[in-house]
């Protein structure tokens, strides 16, 4: 049973480029959600996804794509990276609780990106 | 989005030393909770609170929710180098979405 799992761990890119970081958790979790922490700011939430098949924008979301591929997958793409974007990205995940609440979320160990 | 401030944003005390980190906020909660984060790792949860003047316990950690549901402390007895780390408070919105405080970084000298 790993948890939440993301790859890759650290990724630099130039400015414009590409990537996809990927996550998957293992614990039949309906909820992600991927974050990112910048120092003093604590976690702020890009996307999350309440169910397979949905996805929904939080507080940062501009410059960010998701695809919530099936049930254990959520993937994070940056179409055209900005030095902004320099980062630490975690995914986490949640079962969903009657009522439609949510329960604990689990992080993943995250993905350092830097963008020069 | 309701902003949560956390204090102090940076702790260095020595081993045995007793200290609290605090969560304010203009807005009531419907529930808050407290994680902790390791260099290199995801936060974890701590603990979760939900009724106004409720405290809970966990070893030598205690965690406060206010009685207006808008602030919450964390007081560690006794630290020790082991409780270094980020310590982040985070309260639930509207639509199960977590916002989280910038965090305090404990320091445990030994």
């Amino acid at each position: 049973n790993a948890g939440v799992t993301q790859t890759p761990k650290f990724q630099v890119l130039k400015t414009g480029q590409s990537m996809t970081l990927q996550c998957a958790q293992d614990m039949n979790h309906n909820s992600m959600y991927w974050y990112r922490q910048d120092p003093g700011m604590g976690l702020r939430l890009i996307y999350y996804s309440a169910s397979e098949g949905t996805t929904d924008k939080g507080e940062v979301p501009n410059g960010y794509n998701v695809s919530r591929l099936n049930k254990r997958e959520f993937s994070l793409r940056l179409e055209s990276a900005a030095p902004s974007q320099t980062s630490v990205y975690f995914c986490a995940s949640s079962r969903t609780l009657a009522g439609g609440r949510t329960d604990t979320q689990y992080f993943g160990p995250g993905t350092r990106l830097t963008v020069l | 989005t309701q902003l949560l401030e956390q204090s102090p944003q940076f702790l260095s005390i020595q081993e045995g030393e007793n200290l609290t980190v605090y969560c304010n906020s203009s807005s009531v909660f419907s529930s808050l909770q407290w994680y902790r984060q390791e260099p290199g790792e995801g936060p974890v949860l701590l603990v979760t609170v939900v009724t106004g003047g409720e405290v809970k316990k966990l070893k030598r950690l205690t965690f406060q929710f206010g009685d207006a549901r808008k602030d919450s402390s964390l007081h560690i007895t006794a630290a020790q180098p082991g409780d270094t780390g980020l310590y982040l408070c985070a309260a639930m919105e509207y639509g199960n979405k977590l916002v989280f405080g910038a965090g305090t970084i404990l320091r445990v000298k030994s």
